[in-house]
């Protein structure tokens, strides 16, 4: 299994450009999230699933889109990217939005954007 | 204030050492607990989980929750190299809340 996979890895925009990012999970789980990790703010919840074909905000949803039209994908969409959009993207998953010790939330490896 | 706050360090000490990492938050609410460890330029992944207060060990690693205080650690007893990381804490308030994660504590066990 190759677990949670986001596509690109690195990635450099111009502002006003637009991008799509990827991510896909091949465990079935339920939930899908993304987030930006940037220095000394953590990791924050840009939007999020709980099924295929619904979507949710999270902490910090402007200037970012979603869509999860099938069960293991889930794109974060950028539509006019600015330099305070520079940062880590990290997608993860899990099976449902219960927290215990056999439901884990399960991270991608990241993607890092930055944006002149 | 931030919910959720973590000395970001960097910490640096010797292979074999005890190593505390620590995390104060602001809201009562939160009930669950979780330690996090992410490697350079990897994802995070999930180290330690608690509910409420009390002492949880795995192995090398006991995670302590004191809510009075609203203060949790992470204990990590004969550290070594391979322990060097970036380690987050992260909170919940009901098992199927949002996860409010700390902005890590940078740590560097050194051989």
């Amino acid at each position: 299994n190759a677990g949670v996979t986001q596509t690109p890895k690195f990635r450099v925009l111009k502002t006003g450009q637009s991008m799509t990012l990827l991510c896909a999970q091949d465990m079935n789980h339920e939930y899908m999230y993304w987030y930006r990790q940037d220095p000394g703010m953590g990791l924050r919840l840009i939007h999020y699933s709980v099924g295929e074909g619904t979507t949710a905000k999270g902490e910090v949803p402007d200037g970012y889109n979603v869509s999860r039209l099938k069960k293991q994908n889930f794109l974060l969409g950028l539509e006019s990217a600015a330099p305070s959009q520079t940062s880590v993207y990290f997608c993860a998953s899990s099976y449902s939005g219960q927290v215990s010790s056999y439901n884990e939330q399960f991270f991608g490896p990241g993607t890092r954007l930055t944006v002149l | 204030q931030k919910e959720v706050e973590q000395d970001p360090g960097p910490l640096s000490v010797p292979e074999g050492a005890i190593v505390s990492l620590n995390c104060t938050y602001s809201n009562s609410a939160f009930q669950y607990f979780m330690w996090y460890r992410q490697y350079s330029r990897k994802g995070p992944e999930l180290l330690m989980y608690t509910y409420s207060s009390g002492n949880k060990e795995d192995g090398r690693f006991t995670a302590q929750v004191d809510k009075s205080s609203k203060y949790i650690s992470l204990f990590i007893r004969d550290s070594q190299p391979s322990d060097s990381a970036t380690y987050l804490c992260a909170m919940m308030k009901t098992s199927y809340d949002k996860v409010i994660f700390g902005p890590g504590t940078s740590l560097s066990v050194i051989p």
